[in-house]
């Protein structure tokens, strides 16, 4: 089945710092991937879809220069946390598309605390 | 906000017993989803229902669509310890174009104790 690789799987860094998590399809190309942010007991709220060779599209309230999003190729999309805050702590997800209405292949996570 | 609700928010059952979480919408939609969570990890999709179905089964799974309510039920039978985990619903509105923009549901915490 298809494999969605998610890394850093735990990562701690101090205010100011930035942070880069990757999201590997292993074993299809995704044109289109998915970032989403999650608190604690609460659901998944999407951030910014990413699409290869373009820029990515975010949703309302999301920073796009605070998240930096790159979709290089069709197995790899980043998403960088750039002058991390202790706000900014919290459960980042990603997920991919392998064709279209199919259903998302979802990374492990990455769980980011900002000290 | 356009994120579904699920009732109830925790749920805590019996092995062997039957768990089932509801799931309200408020868009027009072209399919609903159900994935499941285990702690600290990502979402594993479970099942799809699209909006010209009304059920849909797969192994222990029983879904519901009902689209004039704008509602779906997720069934579980002879729940398991394993089955421990949060369940979301999400749908895929219409007209999303070429990608799955699904919207999640708040989900269910499933506790199946022993």
């Amino acid at each position: 089945g298809a494999v969605v690789s998610q890394h850093p799987s735990r990562v701690i860094c101090k205010s100011g710092t930035s942070v880069k998590i990757e999201c590997r399809s292993l074993d299809f190309q995704a044109t289109t991937m998915f970032w989403y942010r999650q608190f604690p007991k609460q659901s998944l709220m999407l951030m910014a879809t990413s699409n290869e060779g373009s820029k990515a599209t975010y949703e309302q309230g999301v920073e796009k220069d605070k998240f930096l999003i790159n979709h290089a190729s069709l197995t790899l999309s980043t998403l960088t946390v750039t002058s991390a805050h202790p706000e900014d702590s919290s459960f980042y997800i990603c997920s991919a598309e392998s064709s279209y209405n199919s259903p998302l292949h979802f990374g492990n996570g990455t769980r980011l605390t900002v000290t | 906000s356009q994120q579904g609700e699920e009732d109830p928010q925790a749920l805590s059952i019996q092995e062997g017993e039957n768990a089932t979480m509801n799931c309200s919408y408020k868009t027009s939609i072209n399919n609903l989803q159900w994935y499941r969570q285990n702690s600290g990890r990502g979402l594993v999709h479970l099942i799809l229902i699209r909006s010209n179905e009304r059920e849909k089964h797969s192994g222990r799974l029983r879904v519901t669509l009902d689209t004039s309510k704008k509602s779906s039920s997720l069934l579980i039978t002879a729940s398991r310890a394993a089955d421990t985990a949060s369940y979301f619903c999400a749908t895929e509105p219409i007209n999303t174009g070429t990608a799955s923009k699904l919207t999640f549901g708040t989900g269910t915490r499933l506790q199946v104790t022993l």
